[in-house]
């Protein structure tokens, strides 16, 4: 199906384990981004990507990898899970980084670390 | 340090209602994005407005940017139960280290009842 999907939906996990959240896009957009969503703080940008093998920090990357080696796929990696990074994380994608460009978001994954 | 402020953060609201939502910030945006989330989905661009004072009607929704480009409204006229959702403003950064960058508000959650 076209458009962008994130897996797994769901996940629980414990403090201390690794784990990755995955992110595939069909568009070929060039920019990709990670987003945490939490009650009171909105959408924070974890993560973006401007292309293949081209990453850059956002807001909040502590506790967070990623990398990007294919252009579809935007994998994020949290090494060491902790109870803050409790939250609903959006992947998104756009064709670019100007005033007019959307972004469209993947449907989330709800990560409880406990 | 929230760089965009919604206001109000809940509103509920009968059928047959107008309501605005505000978003206003101290920063200077190259443009400002309006999505709409609704439970366990992504958000979705509802309109994007790049001109100060440019104003934009999606039916019942009315948008506008600030003549100074910091602030921005949505107001809906006679809101309908389908109308129910998270409102999002998102700026677009105009300058600097985080040029291009897409800064979300905390969200106006809004309830419609029959």
């Amino acid at each position: 199906d076209a458009g962008i999907t994130q897996s797994p939906r769901y996940k629980i996990t414990e403090t201390g384990r690794q784990v990755t959240l995955m992110c595939h896009q069909t568009w070929s957009h060039s920019y990709m981004f990670w987003y945490r969503q939490d009650l009171g703080h909105g959408l924070r940008l974890i993560y973006y990507s401007a292309a293949a093998d081209i990453t850059d920090k956002g807001e909040v990357p502590d506790g967070y990898v990623v990398s990007r080696s294919k252009t579809e796929n935007f994998p994020l990696t949290l090494e060491s899970a902790t109870r803050s990074q409790t939250s609903v994380y959006f992947c998104a994608s756009s064709v670019g980084w100007g005033s007019n460009t959307e972004a469209f978001f993947g449907q989330g994954t709800r990560l409880t670390v406990v | 340090t929230q760089l965009l402020e919604q206001s109000p953060q809940f509103l509920s609201i009968q059928e047959g209602e107008n309501l605005t939502v505000y978003c206003n910030s101290s920063s200077v945006f190259s443009s400002l994005q309006w999505y709409r989330q609704e439970p366990g989905e992504g958000p979705v661009l509802l309109v994007t407005v790049v001109t100060g004072g440019e104003v934009k009607k999606l039916k019942r929704l009315t948008f506008q940017f600030g003549d100074a480009r910091k602030d921005s409204s949505l107001h809906i006229t006679a809101a309908q139960p389908g109308d129910t959702g998270l409102y999002l403003c998102a700026g677009r950064a105009d300058r600097g280290s985080t040029l291009g960058r897409l800064y979300f508000g905390r969200g106006t959650q809004l309830t419609v009842w029959p």
